[in-house]
Formats: C-alpha cells, sequence, structure tokens
C-alpha cells in the first residue's frame, strides 16, 4: 500500500499522559500536514511541514503539542499532559504540491 | 464569521436527481481550491480542485465565483455510493494549510 500511513489507528490513554502518534507520507511527497478532526467538523488544521521544515502551527495548538519530521520523511505528533478535550481524530495528510491532498485513515485518540 | 462556511445539510435526494452544494469562504486572497468527500467513520478523499474556469468530471461540476467568494458542487444523475459528507477547502495565498468547512451531508435514496 502505497498511500499515507498513520500508527496507532487506536488509542486510549488516561488523562493527563502523554502520546505518540506517527504518519508515513506517500513516497517523495515534501508536504505533510496534520489536522484534528471530531464529530460533526471538517478537519481543523494543527501544522503543516515542508520536508523537515515546520512552516506553520496553528494559533490554536497549544504548548502540550508538538510535532516533528526529523528526516523530511515520516512525522511524529506528541501530546503532552492529555485531556479530555484532546479526544479526536487525528489525521495526517501528504501532497507532493498545492493541488490538494491525501489523508491517512487517522488515529482515534481518545483520553479517558 | 467562519473562514469557510457551509450548509451542513442533509441534502436527502432520490437516485437521478441533480443536487447543488454552495460554500462561501472569507478571505478574498484565498488561492486554492477543493472539493473533498468523506465517508463515515473513513478519512477524507480529493473529489477535485476547483478552477477559475470552472471544470467538471463526470456527473460532477465544481465552480468558482471570485467576486462573491463562494465555490459551488453539482451532482447530477445522483447514484446510491454519492451518500457522504462533502467538504468545501480553501487555500490562503502565500499560506499553506487548508482550510476546511464543516461539510455539507447527502443521502440519496432508492
Amino acid at each position: 500500500d502505497t498511500g499515507v500511513s498513520q500508527d496507532p489507528r487506536h488509542k486510549i490513554t488516561k488523562r493527563g499522559q502523554n502520546v505518540t502518534f506517527r504518519c508515513d507520507p506517500i513516497s517523495e511527497h515534501n508536504r505533510l500536514y496534520w489536522y484534528r478532526q471530531t464529530l460533526g467538523q471538517g478537519p481543523e488544521f494543527l501544522t503543516y511541514f515542508q520536508n523537515e521544515a515546520q512552516l506553520e502551527k496553528s494559533r490554536l495548538l497549544s504548548d502540550r503539542f508538538s510535532a516533528e519530521r526529523p528526516k523530511g520523511s515520516f512525522s511524529t505528533l506528541e501530546i503532552q499532559r492529555t485531556e479530555q478535550g484532546d479526544s479526536a481524530m487525528y489525521l495526517c495528510a501528504s501532497s507532493p504540491n498545492r493541488e490538494g491532498a491525501f489523508f491517512g485513515q487517522g488515529t482515534r485518540l481518545t483520553v479517558v | 464569521r467562519k473562514e469557510v462556511e457551509q450548509d451542513p445539510g442533509p441534502f436527502n435526494v432520490p437516485e437521478g436527481a441533480t443536487v447543488a452544494f454552495n460554500c462561501t469562504y472569507s478571505n478574498s486572497a484565498s488561492q486554492s481550491f477543493f472539493w473533498y468527500r468523506q465517508d463515515c467513520r473513513k478519512e477524507p478523499k480529493l473529489l477535485m480542485s476547483v478552477y477559475s474556469s470552472g471544470n467538471e468530471d463526470g456527473r460532477f461540476t465544481a465552480q468558482l465565483n471570485r467576486a462573491s467568494q463562494y465555490i459551488s458542487l453539482l451532482i447530477r444523475d445522483s447514484k446510491l455510493s454519492d451518500s457522504a459528507t462533502y467538504l468545501c477547502v480553501v487555500t490562503p495565498r502565500n499560506n499553506n494549510d487548508m482550510r476546511f468547512g464543516a461539510g455539507t451531508r447527502l443521502t440519496v435514496k432508492p
């Protein structure tokens, strides 16, 4: 499968714990996005990488969220001290240009 | 005002009907426009880009009106398999994040 891959698909964690998600984009796609989606809403932008450079980060993103793309290939999204409000689907997307992006199946996070 | 606004629906139409969705955006400097489709509990999938001259892909037609800051999606001869949520996406100029609307839900009934 050469699509965008995300791991894990599901994560249940206790409030206050740290979690890390991984995204493997489509090979040679230099653009990588992270989004968050809750029920009934469209995806909400979190951050954007071009190669290894994090070029944009949503002002809505608190300091508890951090993302990396160390070698310009896979990316990780870490949430520290999780809160119940962090429960959502976390989506990763990649693109070779500005002509739309391709999404992975997402990581569903439940904070209990 | 939200950056990208869509009528949430739901739109319930019979098979074979023609249905149209509109989406308005607030940033006049927006540069790129797309429609995505999202099935229940699945990831969004790119349906089509929207160009200034309008574009058509089979039963789907997308149009852009920059003066009024809206884009539209027309689905002709709707099929049961067209049932999904349709997301409008706008990319601001000199920016890289895609801004999504909340989506319009379509149900095509036999």
